[in-house]
């Protein structure tokens, strides 16, 4: 079964550093998103990705963060400066265009734990 | 404002019992989908079920039931004979028409399940 790989599964940080988080969406898949997930809270959208740019983001993605489609494979999610609030769960998720089977439904990958010291 | 809400923090009930899970949704459009999704103790987002809104027919797969009720705004899951490995969080999401595009996901706060033997 297709699957959504994200990379690293943990990375632990200094505060103000930058970190690079990666996933490889479902090939065939045309969005793609970042949530993410602070301990024991609800998951939150962060952004999604179509057409080689981003179609929406939250109040979250500021300008700390962006987000690139380097291949046509990887999808990244950049955090220039981090901070100790960064900290959290990230998820990268991708979905089937409009009109494909499964359209609107996201395939979650396994989540990148950041930790920022 | 919340616009979806998961009432229930945590649920424990003993293996073999039945358990709902309760999502009520708020939305001004007339197109939106209903999801829920698992989150296990390893940490993934697993998809359980989407529903849009003119398609108001429970469902039924295996253990598991959704009960959609359009006029008081309710995507309710009902697990039967609950096992242990049902045991995870359980978040309900809404997905509205009116995004611009890219199907973004606005998550409840999830409902913790602990089902013991």
């Amino acid at each position: 079964e297709p699957e959504v790989t994200q990379t690293p599964s943990h990375q632990v940080t200094q505060m103000g550093q930058e970190v690079i988080l990666r996933c490889v969406p479902i090939s065939n898949h045309l969005y793609f998103y970042w949530y993410r997930q602070i301990l024991g809270q609800k998951v939150e959208f962060l952004v999604s990705f179509y057409n080689n740019e981003i179609s929406e983001k939250s109040e979250i993605f500021d300008d700390q963060f962006s987000v690139e489609r380097p291949d046509g494979s990887n999808f990244t999610l950049k955090i220039r400066s981090t901070k100790l609030e960064d900290s959290a769960m990230y998820f990268c998720a991708s979905s089937p265009g409009a009109g494909a089977t499964g359209a609107n439904v996201l395939t979650f990958g396994a989540g990148s734990r950041l930790t920022v010291l | 404002a919340q616009k979806v809400t998961q009432a229930q923090t945590e649920i424990s009930v003993v293996e073999k019992e039945d358990v709902t899970l309760d999502c009520v949704y708020e939305t001004r459009d007339t197109t939106y989908y209903l999801f829920w999704y698992k989150q296990p103790p390893s940490g993934e987002l697993v998809f359980l079920i989407r529903r849009n809104s003119f398609d108001e027919q429970n469902e039924i797969s295996g253990r598991y039931s959704w009960n959609f009720q359009k006029s008081t705004s309710s995507f309710n899951f009902t697990i039967t004979a609950s096992q242990v490995v049902d045991s995870a969080v359980y978040f309900c999401a809404l997905r509205e028409r009116g995004s611009n595009s890219g199907y973004a996901l606005n998550f409840g706060k999830g409902t913790s399940l602990l089902v013991t033997p």
